[in-house]
Formats: structure tokens, sequence, C-alpha cells
């Protein structure tokens, strides 16, 4: 089955603490994408990745980080220096995106909570 | 700076009625809005695209409209069933890399 996969499903952080969500796509999509959902907002994005080796920061990008080092992967790292990393953290893929527009395929979302 | 706003308040609507939530714009001009489907604890689902020179859309019991001069889009579900209830987000990008901005969502609830 194609699709795009997220681990671990629930995950708990110390303070200080780094951790990395794994995002993995079979779809052979070219871009990726991490959002960020909070109780009552809509979609934050973090960072985006049109191709392999390259990604740009999002809208909400400070205390994040990403690679992209394969077509398939694109993990997250959620550092120390993001203050407040507790959400839903959602990754998502497209084929080439254009101005046409493509519709982005989500992975079931990681939740993250801080202890 | 460039707004997607959806109506914050659940819908509460009873089963076989037609659910109608409601998308706005600002300060920009989307060259298409997409619709996504949300349940709890899970990731969006996508359900519709609408182009702006498209004035309607339709798939199944759903329909999508666009007005560009109101700078809004409506989403309606007709013949609501339970297993609508979800949270219904709209979204947007005018630009070629694909970002989309999302707008909060509208959380519908379908009673028998």
């Amino acid at each position: 089955d194609g699709g795009i996969t997220q681990s671990p499903k629930y995950l708990f952080r110390k303070e200080g603490q780094n951790v990395t969500l794994s995002c993995e796509q079979n779809l052979n999509h070219d871009a990726m994408y991490w959002y960020r959902q909070d109780p009552g907002q809509g979609l934050r994005l973090i960072y985006y990745s049109q191709i392999v080796n390259d990604f740009q920061k999002g809208d909400i990008a400070e205390g994040y980080s990403v690679s992209r080092e394969k077509k398939e992967s694109f993990p997250l790292t959620v550092t120390s220096a993001q203050k407040n990393p507790t959400a839903f953290y959602l990754c998502a893929s497209t084929e080439q995106p254009g101005l046409a527009g493509r519709e982005q395929f989500f992975g079931p979302g990681t939740r993250l909570t801080v202890l | 700076s460039q707004k997607i706003e959806q109506n914050s308040e659940a819908l509460n609507i009873q089963e076989g009625k037609t659910a109608t939530l409601t998308c706005n714009y600002t300060n920009y001009s989307p060259a298409y809005l997409q619709w996504y489907r949300q349940d709890p604890g899970r990731g969006p689902v996508f359900l519709l695209l609408i182009r702006e020179n498209e004035k309607e859309k339709r798939k199944e019991r759903l329909k999508v409209t666009f007005d560009t001069t109101l700078k809004q889009s409506l989403f309606h579900i007709t013949a609501s069933q339970p297993a609508d209830s979800a949270t219904y987000l709209c979204a947007s990008s005018t630009d070629s890399w694909g970002k989309l901005q999302f707008g909060a969502g509208t959380q519908v609830v379908v009673t028998p």
C-alpha cells in the first residue's frame, strides 16, 4: 500500500531533550512538508522540501531542524530550543507542485508531549 | 498579511440536512482552494480542489463553490450522515512551492 507513515504515534520528551520524529513516504512524491497543529488553530508550516538535499523554512521553523537525504524520508528534530513543543505534528507529501495545485497526502501524525 | 479564516463555531446539524461551511480569505488571490476532512487524532484527508476560474465543483454529496468577488468558498454536505461528523479544513496557496495555508477548521456534528 502506498502512503505516508509517521512514527512514533505518541512521544514524550523531557525538557532539554532533542527528539526526532520520523516521516517516510513510498508515493514517490517530490515535495514533503512538516506541520504543527495546536488546538483551535490551523496547521502551521514548519519546514518543507522540494527535492533531496534541499529544504526551506516555513512560518515557524525556530527550534526545529530537518534533513532530506533520501526522497522518501524527511525526519524532523524538535530541539531543546523549541519553547513550547507540545503539539500534534503532521507530515505531508505531494507530487511536484505547481500553481495548478496538488493535493497533499498526510501521515497519521505524532503527538508530542513535553513532561 | 494573507489570511484564511473559517467559522470556529461547531456546526451541529440533523441527519439528512445540508451542512454549509464558509472559508474566507483576505489580502491575496489564491489560484485554488482545497478542502480536507480531519478526524480526531488523525491526519487530514483531501476532499476537493476548486480553481479560481471554476464556480462550482461536486463530488458525490459534497459541493464546493468559489466566489472571487466575495473572496469566499462555501463547502456543502448534502443529505448529511453521522459519519460526516469531523473537522473540515480549507487551504490555499499562491506560490509554486505548493505551500498551503490552512484555516483553523470547522467542526461538523451530525446527529441522528
